[in-house]
């Protein structure tokens, strides 16, 4: 069965820098691009960006550019999201998917909760 | 490019049939078949229940289906379950490289 495990919870203060992995199993981690997307506290999901393992290719929307990070490691099979310079506003869940199927996210992570607060 | 737009909230009886709206532009939702809905409860991952507009994955109850039509997608859930009570997200490829994908905004099923 296909799994996605992130990493732990995080608390953070505004300006610090936050590395979230995600390690996944069952599947060549080659394959799939691996999606991360973010959940504010009671606002929709909103993609962040994406990376293909196979090439470290990497995608990001407009709105985290040049804040966050998206890297791969196939030694480990592991997807990293980096975010710096925190701010209240990062305060969200933060889930890897990967993308088997083009627009499709079918396997997700659990979730990873980044608070922000000084 | 914005968000999808949803309604916030949507509501039925055990039994009946409900369906979600998801508005997009000729950009992504009307230029690609693309669209996919995941079922999301509180603390959970999200799970993929339609993909491709109208596909369901292995699994996927068949009271899940999907439709697309200009626009607007839709999600419609038939013989409605305590247990599909969730969040629901519409989601569409949007094909460029700053924007692989888009959400909606999102919409809460109560199930009364």
């Amino acid at each position: 069965e296909v799994q996605l495990v992130q990493s732990g919870a995080e608390v953070k203060k505004p300006g610090a820098t936050v590395k979230i992995s995600c390690k996944v199993s069952a599947y060549t981690f080659t394959d799939y691009y691996i999606h991360w997307v973010q959940q504010a506290p009671g606002k929709g999901l909103e993609w962040m960006g994406l990376v293909d393992p196979e090439d470290d290719e990497t995608m990001y929307a407009e709105k985290f550019q040049g804040r966050v990070t998206i890297t791969a490691d196939t030694s480990t099979d592991t997807a990293y999201m980096e975010v710096s310079s925190l701010r209240s506003e990062d305060t969200a869940v933060y889930y890897c998917a990967t993308e088997p199927k083009r627009g499709a996210l079918d396997h997700w992570g659990q979730g990873t909760l980044v608070t922000v607060s000084s | 490019q914005s968000a999808l737009t949803q309604p916030a909230s949507v509501s039925g009886s055990p039994g009946q049939s409900i369906t979600i709206s998801c508005t997009g532009t000729s950009s992504d939702v009307g230029n690609y078949n693309l669209v996919s809905w995941y079922q999301h409860h509180p603390g959970k991952a999200p799970k993929l229940m339609i993909y491709e507009v109208n596909k369901r994955p292995s699994g996927v109850s068949d009271r899940f289906s999907g439709s697309k039509s200009g626009n607007t997608a839709s999600l419609t859930i038939s013989g409605l379950q305590a247990e599909d009570e969730a969040d629901y997200h519409c989601c569409s490829y949007a094909g460029t490289t700053t924007l692989r994908v888009v959400f909606g905004g999102g919409t809460k099923l109560t199930v009364l």
